[in-house]
This record gives structure tokens, C-alpha cells and sequence, in this order.
């Protein structure tokens, strides 16, 4: 069965300071992977996707994510944290099956402090 | 704008009753999903519809009710059979080919149990 896993419930980090959102998948098949945001009562954001090609994939708001097949992470990135990046973020795979639903992730809640 | 729209953002629901949200997209998006979200335990899938007049259940569909009559419109009914409906429910919308193509979300519905 496929799966996502996000490890941290809670990633804190100083604004200026670069910050890491973790993740790890499990899939049958080629990887679909996303990352999304979701601010306070609001839907879901789409950040960046990989499907193939090169392993940093770049999204919005100056994130990026890095795809390593060998560890089955996909983590997301951004260089230098800014106190509005505090939010609640998604990663999910895409069921390989003909529903084409995503698999999320528990949520990592990310806060950045000023 | 081009996107998906939720109605409506608030929504209580009194014992036996049942309640319809609405979810409208202008994206000419051929596939539409709905998820529910509950604290800590992600997104999970109620139903989802690949084309007009199709539709399947999700990892979750007890309790629920959907219809797809048009392209454009993907309305979810919350019977009386749904013992927990209280969370925030997300429909989604993508095109229909390809596993890597995105799946944008509207801006949710908060149902609230009275």
C-alpha cells in the first residue's frame, strides 16, 4: 500500500534561519509527489511537484524540495524562513491506481519566530 | 477568476438532518474530489467523480452522498448516517490524465454539529 509519512508534528525555526519539512513515501511504481500549504482556515496551497527529471524540484514562495530515491524522501526546503511561511504543510504521493487521488501526510505544523 | 469555489464557508447541522455543500469549479477540470479533515489526522477521501455521471466512493464514503450531473459541479450531502460529520470538508479538482497533473483545492467548508 502506498504511503506518505511526516515525522515532525512541529518544526520551529528562526525567521532568517533555513528550514527543513521532512518526508518519506512508500510506492509501488514510479513517484508523484507533492508538497502543499494550508494557512488557518483556508484550503489547501500547491507548492512544487516531482514527477521525473532533476531531484530539486522549485515551487512557489521560494521553496524547493529535494527527491532522493535511494532514502524515499521528499523533503521541502527553503533557504531563509520568513514568519509568514508559518503554516500547517502537506506532503502527499499520487495513487498509482486509476483513482488518482492523493495520499497525504499527517501535517507538519512549520513556525518560524521572529 | 479561474478556480474552485466552496459554499457555503459555515454550515451547522442539527441531529437527523441532511446538509449539502456545494463545490463549483470554472477550471474545465474533468476529475473532483472530496476530502475530510480532521485535527491530526490529514486529509482522508470521501468520494471522487473521473467524469459527468460517474463517480466512486473513497476511504470513507459511509454516511456521505454525492452527484455529478455537470462538469463543472460536484455537490456533497451529509445524511443523518454520518454519526461524526463535525470537520472541515475540501473539494479538489484536477485534470484527468496523467498521475502528475495537480489537484488545486477550494478554500473549504467548516460543518459543525448542533
Amino acid at each position: 500500500a502506498q504511503s506518505v509519512a511526516q515525522p515532525e508534528d512541529q518544526v520551529n525555526v528562526a525567521e532568517g534561519n533555513p528550514l527543513t519539512v521532512k518526508c518519506t513515501y512508500s510506492v509501488s511504481g514510479n513517484p508523484y509527489l507533492f508538497w502543499y500549504v494550508q494557512y488557518p482556515n483556508r484550503g489547501l496551497q500547491f507548492l512544487l511537484k516531482y514527477i521525473t527529471g532533476d531531484n530539486l524540484v522549485k515551487g512557489s514562495y521560494g521553496f524547493e524540495a529535494e527527491f532522493n530515491k535511494s532514502q524515499t524522501s521528499f523533503h521541502l526546503k527553503k533557504p531563509s524562513a520568513l514568519v509568514s511561511d508559518s503554516a500547517l504543510y502537506f506532503c502527499a504521493v499520487r495513487d498509482s491506481g486509476n483513482t488518482g487521488k492523493l495520499i497525504f501526510g499527517q501535517g507538519t505544523t512549520l513556525q518560524v519566530k521572529p | 477568476d479561474g478556480g474552485i469555489t466552496q459554499s457555503p464557508k459555515y454550515l451547522f447541522r442539527k441531529e437527523g438532518q441532511n446538509v449539502t455543500l456545494s463545490c463549483e469549479q470554472n477550471l474545465n477540470h474533468d476529475a473532483m474530489y472530496w476530502y475530510r479533515q480532521d485535527p491530526g489526522q490529514g486529509l482522508r477521501l470521501i468520494y471522487y467523480s473521473q467524469i459527468v455521471n460517474d463517480f466512486q466512493k473513497g476511504d470513507i464514503a459511509e454516511g456521505y452522498s454525492v452527484s455529478r450531473e455537470k462538469k463543472e459541479s460536484f455537490p456533497l450531502t451529509v445524511t443523518s448516517a454520518q454519526k461524526n460529520p463535525t470537520a472541515f470538508y475540501l473539494c479538489a479538482s484536477s485534470t484527468y490524465r496523467g498521475e502528475g497533473n495537480t489537484i488545486y483545492f477550494g478554500e473549504g467548508s467548516w460543518l459543525t454539529v448542533v
